[in-house]
C-alpha cells in the first residue's frame, strides 16, 4: 500500500521564526511531488510540483527541496509570519492521475 | 475570474436519499476530481475524469457516481450504498494528469 507520510502533524511558532516539515513517499514508481496551502475557510491551494531528483523550488519566503532516491520532500519557511498559518499538504503521484496526499502538517505562527 | 465553485456548502440528507454535489470549473482543464476527506486522513480519490464522457474510479469509488456531459462540470452523486457518507468532499482540476490541482472551497454533506 502506498502511503504518504507527513511530520510534525501540528506546530506552533512565533512570528518570526523559521521553520521546517517533512514530507515522505515511496522511492519508486515516483511521477512527482505537489506542495499545497490550506488555509481555513480557503481552497487549497497549490505551492510547488517537482519532478526531478535534486530539485528545490522557492516562493517568496517558502521554499523546498526534493530527493526522490530516499523518498522526502522539506518545506522551508523563513522568518514565519501569522498569515503563514495554514494547514500544509504534500501529494506524491506515482502514475498520470494516480495522487496520493498526506493528512498534512497544520502550522500556527503566533504573533 | 476563473476558478472552481462547488455547491452547496453546506448539505443535510436523511439516510437512504441520493444527493448530488456540483462541481463546475471555467479553467478550461480536461482532468477533474473528487476527493474525500475525513478527519485524520489524507485526501482519498473517489473518482476522476480524464476529458468528457470519460471517467475512473478512485480508490473509494464505491457508493458513488460521477457524470461529465460537458467539459465544465463534474458532478458527484453519493448514493444510499455509500456507508458513511459524512464527509467533507473537494472537487479538483487539472490540465492534464500531473500538473498541479486547482481545488473548489469544498462541500460538507452530513447524514441525519
Amino acid at each position: 500500500i502506498l502511503n504518504v507520510e507527513q511530520s510534525p502533524q501540528s506546530l506552533h511558532v512565533q512570528e518570526g521564526d523559521s521553520t521546517n516539515f517533512t514530507c515522505s513517499f515511496p522511492s519508486s514508481n515516483f511521477y512527482a511531488l505537489h506542495w499545497y496551502r490550506w488555509e481555513t475557510a480557503k481552497s487549497p491551494e497549490a505551492l510547488f510540483v517537482m519532478t526531478l531528483n535534486g530539485d528545490e523550488k522557492k516562493k517568496g519566503r517558502i521554499s523546498a527541496t526534493l530527493n526522490t532516491k530516499e523518498g522526502y520532500s522539506y518545506l522551508y519557511i523563513k522568518g514565519s509570519q501569522p498569515e503563514d498559518s495554514a494547514t500544509y499538504l504534500c501529494a506524491f503521484t506515482w502514475g498520470t492521475y494516480k495522487y496520493i496526499f498526506g493528512t498534512g502538517t497544520r502550522l500556527k505562527v503566533l504573533a | 475570474d476563473g476558478g472552481i465553485t462547488q455547491s452547496p456548502k453546506y448539505l443535510f440528507r436523511k439516510e437512504g436519499q441520493n444527493v448530488t454535489l456540483s462541481c463546475e470549473q471555467n479553467l478550461n482543464h480536461d482532468a477533474m476530481y473528487w476527493y474525500r476527506q475525513d478527519p485524520g486522513q489524507g485526501l482519498r480519490l473517489i473518482y476522476y475524469s480524464q476529458i468528457v464522457n470519460d471517467f475512473q474510479k478512485g480508490d473509494i469509488a464505491e457508493g458513488y457516481s460521477v457524470s461529465r456531459e460537458k467539459k465544465e462540470s463534474f458532478p458527484l452523486t453519493v448514493t444510499s450504498a455509500q456507508k458513511n457518507p459524512t464527509a467533507f468532499y473537494l472537487c479538483a482540476s487539472s490540465a492534464s494528469g500531473n500538473n498541479e490541482q486547482f481545488f473548489g472551497p469544498g462541500t460538507r454533506l452530513t447524514v441525519l
